[in-house]
């Protein structure tokens, strides 16, 4: 099972809305509504930030937004502040009956 | 409070054999699927197996299908991974996360609880 891509890096600065990609394919993010997205700042253990798509877990704020389309997730972040710079993980279920990850992308907050 | 804390990790020289335990408390343990997941020094997220609530469901990565073999005791509140013919290239920081809340015995489809890992070094 291949990873699904990310862009390795993107940027924003304080206040803009930034959107990270994730591409797979028909057999896992087109074929199923089920991406969630992590952060993970250095050092940390990721954190659940988006599931099943477009749902936000309880203490998550709502600048966080997820959506799909065909064989592409996207993961955006409104009003950028400094702790959003973390790397972010984009994950889906598959045919195989397994999980994948995305490569990761690192987020600058200029 | 939800906490997930592994154990186990360590050195251990090619062809070798570890097993990492994960400790669950603050949840209904049995209620949830678990899930290990490893990130080699400076690489992106791996997942690596699942295993649903009653252990009715079990799944791994083709990279340590055969090698690895992820089990659980819900009376102990404890998910365990025996990682057997050990390669370098297992060399990573080994996370516990739990699954979802789905109320059915199927590896839920995110990870909602993440412990903070435990690394593992395959070096001679």
């Amino acid at each position: 099972q291949s990873a699904l891509t990310q862009p390795a890096s993107v940027s924003g600065s304080p206040g803009q809305s930034i959107t990270i990609s994730c591409t797979g394919t028909s057999s896992d993010v087109g074929g199923y509504n089920y991406v969630s997205w992590y952060q993970q700042h250095p050092g940390k253990a990721p954190k659940l930030m988006i599931y099943d798509v477009s749902n936000r877990p309880s203490g998550v704020s709502n600048r966080f937004s997820g959506s799909k389309s065909g064989n592409t997730a996207s993961l955006t972040i409104s009003g950028l502040q400094a702790e959003d710079e973390a790397d972010y993980y984009c994950s889906s279920y598959t045919s195989s009956s397994n999980w994948v990850f995305g490569g990761g992308t690192k987020l600058t907050v200029l | 409070e939800v906490q997930l804390v592994e154990s186990g990790g360590g050195l251990v020289k090619p062809g070798g054999s570890l097993r990492l335990s994960c400790a669950a408390s603050g949840f209904t343990f049995s209620s949830y699927s678990m899930n290990w997941v490893r990130q080699a020094p400076g690489k992106g997220l791996e997942w690596v197996s699942s295993i649903s609530s009653s252990s009715s469901y079990i799944y791994y990565a083709d990279s340590v299908k055969g090698r690895f073999t992820i089990s659980r005791d819900n009376a102990k509140n404890s998910l365990y991974l025996q990682m057997n013919s050990l390669r370098a290239e297992d060399t990573a920081v080994y996370y516990c996360a739990r699954g979802g809340y789905s109320g059915y015995d199927f590896p839920s489809y995110y990870m909602d609880v993440w412990g903070k890992g435990t690394t593992v070094t395959v070096s001679s």
